[in-house]
C-alpha cells in the first residue's frame, strides 16, 4: 500500500531527445508527488512537484503528467541535455494526513549522450 | 540562505560501535526528516521530528534513534553498528510537516561500517 514503483531503472537518451520516467502508486491517500534529481555525491534536489488536483505541471523543460484514476505520474524532460544526466526519483507523501515522510521510487539513472 | 548541512560528511566505524550524525536545517525550518539511502533498498524514511518531538517513524530497528533540539538541529544515532548499516544518511528539512510540501535535502553523511 505504501509502495511507489518507478520505471525504467535506467535510460539512455540522445541530446535533444525527450526523457520519460514513469511512476505508479497504490495508496490513494497520497496527495503530493515530487520528483527529485540526484547527482553523484550530492543529496536529492527537488525538481518539480504536483498535487492530484491538476493533471499537468510544467517548469521549463520539465513536465509532470498526473493520472489520478490510473494512479500514475510521469516526468518528461524535453530537449534533454548531457547536464541532465543524473538519477531521478519519484516520491509520494500524504501531506493531508500530516505525514511528511516521502515514499520514494527506486530511481532511474538517466544518461544523455552528446 | 544556507542549505541543509550535515556533519560529518564521511565516517568509518567498526561493527558494534555506535555513531551520531548531525543535521542543521535551513534557517526557519522546524521539521527535520532522516532517510537512509542504499543501492539495494533505495531511499527509506527513518524518522521525522518537529518541535523536538518525533512525529513519524519508519520501519527500522530500535538501534536507530534520533532527537531534535530547540534550535531545530537534529541528531540521529545508530547503536551496535552492523555491516548493513553502511549507507548514505540524508537529512531533509521543511517548514513544518503537512503544512508545506517542499523538503530540502542535505548532502548526506556517508557511513561505512567495517
Amino acid at each position: 500500500q505504501q509502495q511507489v514503483k518507478q520505471s525504467p531503472q535506467s535510460l539512455i537518451v540522445q541530446k535533444g531527445g525527450i526523457s520519460i520516467i514513469n511512476c505508479a502508486y497504490e495508496n490513494t491517500a497520497f496527495d503530493y508527488f515530487p520528483w527529485y534529481q540526484q547527482f553523484p555525491g550530492k543529496g536529492p534536489a527537488l525538481l518539480i512537484a504536483i498535487r492530484p488536483d491538476v493533471s499537468e505541471k510544467k517548469e521549463g523543460r520539465f513536465t509532470i503528467s498526473f493520472n489520478k484514476s490510473a494512479k500514475q505520474f510521469s516526468l518528461h524532460i524535453m530537449d534533454s541535455q548531457p547536464g541532465d544526466s543524473a538519477t531521478y526519483f519519484c516520491a509520494a507523501s500524504n501531506l493531508g494526513g500530516s505525514q511528511g515522510n516521502l515514499i520514494f521510487g527506486k530511481g532511474t539513472k538517466l544518461s544523455v549522450k552528446p | 540562505k544556507a542549505g541543509v548541512t550535515q556533519t560529518p560528511r564521511y565516517l568509518i566505524k567498526t561493527r558494534g560501535q555506535q555513531v551520531t550524525l548531525s543535521c542543521s536545517p535551513i534557517s526557519g525550518h522546524r521539521s527535520v526528516s532522516w532517510y537512509q539511502q542504499t543501492p539495494g533498498q533505495g531511499l527509506q524514511f527513518l524518522f521525522e521530528y518537529f518541535s523536538e518531538t518525533q512525529r513519524n517513524k519508519g520501519n527500522f530497528p530500535g538501534r536507530f534513534s534520533g532527537r531534535q533540539f530547540s534550535n531545530s538541529r537534529s541528531e540521529m544515532n545508530v547503536s551496535t553498528l552492523e555491516l548493513g548499516d553502511s549507507a548514505l544518511y540524508l537529512c531533509a528539512s521543511s517548514l513544518a510537516p503537512g503544512s508545506t510540501d517542499e523538503q530540502y535535502f542535505g548532502p548526506g553523511t556517508r557511513l561505512t561500517v567495517t
